[in-house]
Formats: C-alpha cells, structure tokens, sequence
C-alpha cells in the first residue's frame, strides 16, 4: 500500500498568515493527490485535485503544488472558516490510502 | 443540487448487524461510482471500498473483506452498506462519496453524505 505521511500534524496560525501543508508518498503518485477539508462534525470536502486543480467553488487562496513525492497544500491570508482538519489522499493506486491529517487552529 | 443524504445513526450490540444507505439526489445516479470511507472517532479517514453504481459490481479494501457488503437499489438512486457479526472496533463514522467526473476515472470525492455513526457496544 502507498503510505502518505502528513506532516505537521497540528498547527496553530493568526488571521491573514500563510500556513503549508505536507504530503509524502512512499512512492511515486504521478500528481494523483488530492486534499480535504473537514470541520468538526461534518464531512470532508473537496479543495484540490491532481495535486493542484483546484475544485469549483473553493477559495484561491488554496494552492496545491508538488515537488517529486512530496505535495503541499498552502493557505494564504487565513480566514477564520479555514480552520479545521486537512487531509490528503492518493488516487493512484488501491487501496485509496489518506494521510493521517492535519489540525489547524486559527488564533 | 447534488446530495448524497445517509440514513440516522446506530446503536448496535456486538455480533448484530447494520445496514446504511445513502440515497443520492441531483444527478443521474448510474453515472459516478460511490466510495465508501470510514472514520474512527477522533481519527483519519480509511477507504473502505467503491461500487460501480452501472453495473453494481463491489471492490472492496483488504480490511473490509467478509463482514462488510455494499449494495445497491438504483431505481431508489441509494446505495447501501451491510457490516454483520459487528465487532467494538466496527465503531464509527462512515461516510458514501461520490467519485467526480474525470476524463481518467481517478478516484476523487466531490460529494459526501453527512456521515452515519456505528456505536458497537454490549
């Protein structure tokens, strides 16, 4: 199985700060990534596919880029409703496997 | 507008089973295959399996073979979760999602039901 170590795994930013996001592959994914945004109690959504497409309807302060096997989701000029839990996926190969996640608080 | 909307939470014994559906609206339902996640409580998420809602064919991930089953009913456009002989670690979140349109078939979610919670507890 492709292993996807997210990192950090908590992360605590002010209002209008930039914060980034880590994704590492156990192997190459060829861009097959995505990264979601889940608050509490509710379901994840979508916010970037193929490691940088970003979904209709989501902020363009959210960018995905890569470098080799590791993929970045960042956040410009935080808002309060970004914060909440982010995870990444891989799409290439089953078993679909997701990063462990990363918990961001706005202060 | 689209929405995969899940039936009511559970509270089950061990050893029972539990059915969830998720009856999609919005969209033709035949047309996107539906993914199947699960989350512990305070954990991440797990890819659990997809149905191919055209030809209800199930694939499933090597720890949801044997106990659990997905189903469908198209002409009711829902797609449901069967989980027997339910186990304490069964407790959780499960989400349906649905698998965006790609000209690739990659498997991304652009649309989730609001999550079912499985209690397992004697």
């Amino acid at each position: 199985d492709i292993q996807m170590t997210q990192s950090p795994a908590s992360l605590s930013a002010s209002l209008g700060e930039t914060v980034s996001i880590e994704c590492l592959a156990s192997e190459d994914i060829y861009s097959n990534l995505a990264w979601y945004q889940q608050k509490p109690g509710k379901s994840p959504q979508l916010l970037i596919y193929y490691a940088s497409s970003l979904q209709d309807g989501v902020p363009s302060r959210f960018s995905g880029s890569e470098s080799g096997t590791q993929y970045s989701l960042e956040i410009n000029s935080l808002q309060p409703e970004d914060e909440g839990d982010y995870f990444c996926q891989q799409s290439y190969k089953f078993p679909l496997t997701f990063g462990s996640g990363t918990k961001l608080e706005i202060k | 507008q689209i929405q995969l909307v899940q039936s009511g939470p559970e509270l089950k014994k061990p050893g029972e089973s539990v059915k969830i559906s998720c009856k999609a609206s919005g969209y033709t339902f035949t047309d996107y295959a539906m993914h199947w996640v699960k989350q512990a409580p305070g954990k991440g998420l797990k890819w659990m399996g997809w149905i191919n809602t055209y030809t209800g064919k199930p694939t499933y991930a090597d720890d949801f073979k044997g106990r659990f089953v997905f189903s469908l009913e198209a002409s009711a456009s829902t797609a449901n979760l069967q989980i027997s002989n339910l186990k304490n670690e069964d407790t959780a979140t499960y989400f349906c999602a649905r698998r965006m349109y790609t000209t690739d078939y990659s498997d991304y979610f652009d649309y989730w039901g609001q999550g079912v919670m499985v209690t397992v507890s004697s």
